[in-house]
């Protein structure tokens, strides 16, 4: 069964770290590129960025460039998503979503709900 | 960035068309290649490709969705709309580097 499977809901502190996970199966993992997408509650769908699978190198958008890190354990077939120094606005649904060309997302994890809360 | 602009909701009848538009600030075509797509997302869940590059029926879904547009204005087409059809719907451009959603369409129930 072709499936992106997500680690499961956050509740942090502001200024701690946190780190999301994201197992791909039933396709060849290095085929696709997994993107992130953050859905703040009740607002709507921000791209964050993507991995290229196959030479595990990062691209962010400008928004999501410093406290985030993309990261791969390919033989786990696993994307991650790394958020440091969480601030109340990271609060939000983190989406991995497999990217095809050109650049749409023909799947999608369950998504990770993170709150940051004192 | 392409900014896309979609209605935020749009109220209709069981068994009635629905059509939901997205504007884009610039052309989101390239040749004959329309780089839009559409979403579906219920509460709680995640989105759900519904039609790529503008008009192209994604795996699994329904033969009632359907995609048109070019340029810079899209349109998508629920005929007959279903009670499972109730949803927010996201259009998106790739385009041009970052990829960006609209708004996003709440479709209720008139």
């Amino acid at each position: 069964q072709i499936q992106l499977v997500q680690s499961g809901p956050e509740l942090k502190k502001p200024g701690e770290s946190v780190k999301i996970s994201c197992k791909a199966s039933g396709y060849t993992f290095t085929d696709y590129a997994i993107h992130w997408v953050k859905q703040a509650p009740g607002k709507g769908l921000k791209w964050m960025g993507w991995i290229n699978t196959y030479t595990g190198k990062p691209t962010y958008a400008d928004d999501f460039k410093g406290r985030f890190v993309f990261s791969l354990e390919a033989s786990a077939s696993t994307a991650n998503l790394q958020i440091s120094n969480l601030k109340n606005e990271d609060t939000a649904t983190y989406f991995c979503a497999r990217g095809t060309s050109p650049r749409y997302f023909d799947l999608w994890g369950p998504g990770t709900m993170v709150t940051v809360s004192s | 960035d392409i900014v896309l602009t979609q209605s935020p909701a749009l109220a209709v009848s069981l068994g009635q068309r629905a059509t939901i538009s997205c504007r884009a600030s610039q052309s989101v075509s390239i040749s004959r290649y329309n780089l839009m797509h559409w979403y579906q997302q219920k509460p709680g869940q995640q989105p759900k490709l519904l039609i790529y590059r503008a008009s192209n029926l994604a795996s699994g879904i329904p033969a009632r969705f359907s995609g048109s547009g070019s340029g810079t204005d899209f349109t998508l087409t629920i005929n007959p709309v279903q009670a499972d059809d109730i949803a927010t719907y996201y259009c998106q451009q790739s385009r041009e580097s970052p990829p960006t959603f609209g708004g996003g369409t709440k479709l209720e129930l008139k």
